[in-house]
């Protein structure tokens, strides 16, 4: 149990677009969920913390109004990065806990964004 | 600034050896959780050694937390070829219930056959 995916899995895109990432709890309800950031061969960053039916929290330094997060119901929630730039590409990983189970945090697989 | 630090950065044994990774951090905390990613892949949650924790286990891995030097250990005992990866250690030194992680910056591991 506890796993958590996202989609899409890697996403090429121009410049200026807007890229949605979605971020789901496949087998129990995530009351929390955590969007990180990670350049190659670096850690984790986190971004903000998206908890249901609520604003996200945003860690000092990510713009709100450049990586929206909304977390619609408790197995979903989606990051959308708006009018992409190339110094956005990176890889974008949730991660989501259980509620019940607060220590542990079960991540996605990840998303490859490249901004062209 | 950066909870976790990790050392060595790179490690590079041969299969069967003991593989140790270390990780610092500087606050207090209420949990040190270790990680795996293998490459370009999520994390695989490994294990989770609260403050008042000092040694856990679990099948090959052993892990300990020294509160008074703010410092882990993961050993991997008997490595195989599949533990090549990248292990980060992250700190839990959030309120209760806010558990926002800060990662180290990561040991990649080859385990050369």
């Amino acid at each position: 149990g506890a796993v958590v995916s996202q989609h899409p899995s890697r996403v090429i895109c121009k410049s200026g677009t807007s890229v949605k990432i979605e971020c789901r709890s496949l087998d129990f309800q995530a009351t929390t969920m955590f969007w990180y950031r990670q350049f190659p061969k670096k850690s984790l960053m986190l971004m903000a913390t998206s908890n249901e039916g609520s604003k996200a929290t945003y860690e000092q330094g990510v713009e709100k109004d450049k990586f929206l997060i909304n977390h619609a119901s408790l197995t979903l929630s989606t990051l959308t990065v708006t009018s992409a730039h190339p110094e956005d590409s990176s890889f974008y990983i949730c991660s989501a806990n259980r509620g019940f189970d607060t220590d542990t945090q079960y991540f996605g697989p990840g998303t490859r964004l490249t901004v062209l | 600034s950066q909870q976790g630090e990790e050392d060595p950065q790179a490690l590079s044994i041969q299969e069967g050896e003991n593989a140790t990774m270390n990780c610092s951090y500087k606050t207090s905390i209420n949990n040190l959780q270790w990680y795996r990613q293998n490459s370009g892949r999520g994390l695989v949650h490994l294990i989770l050694i609260r403050s008042n924790e000092r040694e856990k286990h679990s099948g090959r891995l052993r892990v300990t937390l020294d509160t008074s030097k703010k410092s882990s250990s993961l050993l991997i005992t008997a490595s195989r070829a599949a533990d090549t990866a990248s292990y980060f250690c992250a700190t839990d030194a959030s309120p209760e219930g806010a558990q926002k992680l800060v990662f180290g910056q990561g040991t990649r591991l080859t385990i050369n056959p």
